[in-house]
């Protein structure tokens, strides 16, 4: 059974640097084709793709905010972290980790941590 | 990149009722596109990927279908837990989600 989980502060000042870790169970991030995707959603609103890594330490980034983050895995703790610098008021959402479905050749998510609501003032 | 959406943002239906909601893509993305379902303060699930493809132990009742820059899903007959948001993703440049569909009770 695949699960996830997310972690990290409830709230972050402006300017300050988030740092969120997701951990996980049931899958390894070595296995070819298994990737870890981090998506966002502020209250009320639609999600958004954030990033992603893959078995083979290849991060992809959304365009718009890829000067402010970085995605890393540590396969030996089975966790992946994002970090965003520069937060901003706008920044304040629940921030999701998923893992990707392997049954397509893109970024699909099957499986979801419970998210983790980040504020930022 | 490549801009979802969605219509309409939202809609009110009586259980048992067809529900259709429309996806466009800003550019051709083949049949890689995928449909979520979320419930307040739960995360999305997924329920359809390639564009009509159900995951395995979706209801039957939830289909999709189009290819290229239009899309549609579609439950055929509304049931209680179906009332939730609904988004569509695509996944042939990187990946983009739609502004979601809220479905409400009538």
């Amino acid at each position: 059974q695949i699960t996830l989980k997310e972690s990290g502060p409830a709230l972050v000042k402006p300017t300050q640097t988030l740092t969120l870790t997701c951990s996980f169970s049931g899958f390894s991030l070595t296995t070819t084709g298994v990737g870890v995707g981090w998506i966002r959603q502020p209250p009320g609103k639609a999600l958004e793709w954030l990033a992603v890594i893959y078995w083979d330490d290849d991060p992809r980034y959304n365009s718009s905010l890829k000067t402010r983050l970085t995605i890393t895995k540590d396969t030996s703790k089975n966790q992946v972290v994002l970090t965003m610098t520069n937060m901003d008021p706008v920044d304040t959402a629940t921030y999701y980790c998923a893992h990707r479905f392997n049954l397509v050749p893109g970024d699909v998510f099957d499986v979801w941590g419970q998210g983790t609501m980040v504020s930022v003032s | 990149d490549i801009q979802m959406t969605q219509s309409p943002s939202s809609l009110s239906a009586s259980v048992g009722d067809r529900v259709t909601i429309t996806c466009q893509a800003s550019q051709d993305i083949g049949n890689y596109l995928s449909w979520y379902q979320q419930k307040p303060g739960k995360a999305p699930n997924l329920l359809i990927y390639d564009a009509s493809r159900l995951k395995t132990g979706v209801p039957s009742r939830f289909a999709g279908s189009g290819s290229g820059t239009d899309f549609t899903f579609t439950i055929t007959s509304l049931q209680p837990e179906d009332f939730a948001t609904y988004y569509c993703q695509q996944y042939d440049h990187f990946l983009s989600f739609g502004g979601g569909t809220k479905v409400e009770i009538k």
